[in-house]
């Protein structure tokens, strides 16, 4: 079945120590987004990609960055994790950025700083 | 600024209807989504609107209107596998999607 793949699904790391979380598609889509959720609030965005057009929001600290090396794949790098990033990071994807597109999450990866 | 309005937690019972409303202001409007998740997974999408009017779907519709800023998510005979999150997303003029953050749906038997 075509999917959208999180890995680790659960990440503890060290205040400070840097990490990886990765993403990959089967769907073939254009467009990739990172999103970061904490408990009881709305999904915020943290990147997207259009093919390898990168897109960062605005308010996306600079401890954030993102790597797309192909269509499948995209990666999300905390170069030093605070309490704060503690959240579930959802990956996302969709055929185009139009109004019709639905956004198709993977199961996301769930953050613990100690 | 932006901004998504939905009811925090919702209680309903077995069997039963239940509405969820959303209103929304955005910097333009390119469709209002629909997204159901349960506890600790992710966002599964349920509906997608872009002109006025009720979308029926099984059990679920969803209704919009443009000019009031309006949706309602309908959910008709609850099952206990209903009780998720109901996230409400609307699609602005960038094709940004501003999401709202969710009303939390509890099914009593």
């Amino acid at each position: 079945d075509a999917m959208v793949i999180q890995n680790p699904r659960y990440q503890v790391t060290q205040f400070g120590k840097p990490v990886t979380l990765s993403c990959s598609q089967t769907l073939n889509h254009n467009v990739m987004y990172w999103y970061q959720q904490k408990s009881s609030q709305a999904p915020k965005l943290l990147f997207h990609y259009y093919d390898k057009d990168f897109n960062n929001e605005a308010d996306t600290p600079d401890n954030f960055q993102s790597r797309r090396p192909n269509t499948s794949f995209c990666f999300l790098d905390i170069r030093s994790p605070g309490l704060g990033d503690a959240a579930m990071y959802l990956c996302a994807t969709s055929s185009g950025k139009g109004g019709a597109y639905e956004q198709y999450f993977g199961p996301g990866t769930r953050l613990t700083v100690t | 600024g932006q901004n998504i309005d939905q009811p925090t937690e919702m209680t309903a019972t077995e069997g039963a209807i239940v509405q969820i409303n959303c209103t929304y202001q955005t910097s333009g409007f390119n469709g209002l989504f629909w997204y159901q998740q349960h506890a600790g997974e992710a966002p599964t999408f349920l509906s997608y609107n872009v002109l006025d009017g009720l979308e029926e779907k099984g059990r679920f519709s969803s209704f919009l209107s443009r000019s009031k800023g309006y949706s309602y998510l309908l959910l008709k005979e609850l099952q206990m596998k209903d009780s998720a999150s109901y996230l409400c997303a609307v699609m602005d003029s960038n094709y940004q999607l501003i999401w709202g953050a969710g009303t939390k749906l509890i099914i009593k038997p």
